[in-house]
């Protein structure tokens, strides 16, 4: 079935080091959207960055993401962290941009030191 | 931004009894979802309503789940009975095309 994988657990990084968040995934969909949401502490799940074009990179609040279909990977970088970037993670697959179901990898938890 | 909310926060329940969570969605969306999270595992999709009616359920929508959204109020997933496995974290979020999610309601069932 269709599923996510994404970095393992906590990533722990010095503020100003560049930020990679790993994600890939299996489906059977031919036109995959992927999503990245954010989950700061009490707060609810937000979205982050989506894409469904292959190789185009997409961007928000410094954050970037390119869809490569050929590795099946949705990466998420940063160039430099921030403090305010700690949180947790989610990398999520669907079969349409809107309406459908999400499929969610494990998350990963970013913890930015000073 | 837009803001769902989620009514408990907390809910503690013994096992067999009926529990019943509610989500008020953003007011202007249409789509609906329940998504389930255990502790330490991925949110899973339970389920999502449109018009009055399921349109899609994953394996983990039991019998004993039913959702609902009566006279546009609020979206709710009862469960009943409960079983000690329905302990976790149950998300909602709405939609007209992106999802927002609320911030979750922790079921612990005893």
């Amino acid at each position: 079935g269709d599923s996510v994988t994404q970095t393992e657990g906590l990533v722990t990084l010095t503020e100003g080091l560049p930020v990679m968040l790993n994600c890939t995934y299996q489906t059977i969909y031919s036109n995959p959207f992927l999503f990245w949401y954010v989950q700061h502490l009490n707060e609810s799940p937000r979205l982050l960055l989506k894409s469904f074009t292959d190789n185009k990179r997409t961007e928000h609040q410094g954050f970037h993401a390119t869809l490569h279909k050929s590795s099946s990977s949705f990466h998420l970088q940063k160039s430099s962290a921030q403090l305010s970037d700690s949180a947790l993670y989610y990398c999520a697959l669907s079969d349409r941009y809107n309406q459908g179901k999400l499929i969610f990898g494990q998350g990963t938890k970013l913890s930015i030191k000073p | 931004g837009p803001k769902v909310l989620q009514i408990p926060s907390h809910q503690i329940i013994d096992m067999g009894q009926m529990v019943t969570l509610n989500c008020d969605p953003v007011s202007n969306h249409l789509y609906f979802y329940w998504y389930k999270q255990i502790l330490g595992q991925q949110m899973e999709f339970l389920v999502n309503f449109y018009n009055g009616k399921v349109m899609e359920k994953s394996k983990l929508f039991k019998d004993q789940f039913s959702v609902e959204r009566p006279d546009g109020s609020y979206f709710t997933l009862k469960i009943q009975p409960t079983a000690l496995e329905d302990s976790a974290v149950y998300f909602c979020a709405s939609s007209l095309d992106e999802q927002y999610f609320g911030p979750g309601t922790r079921l612990t069932v005893l």
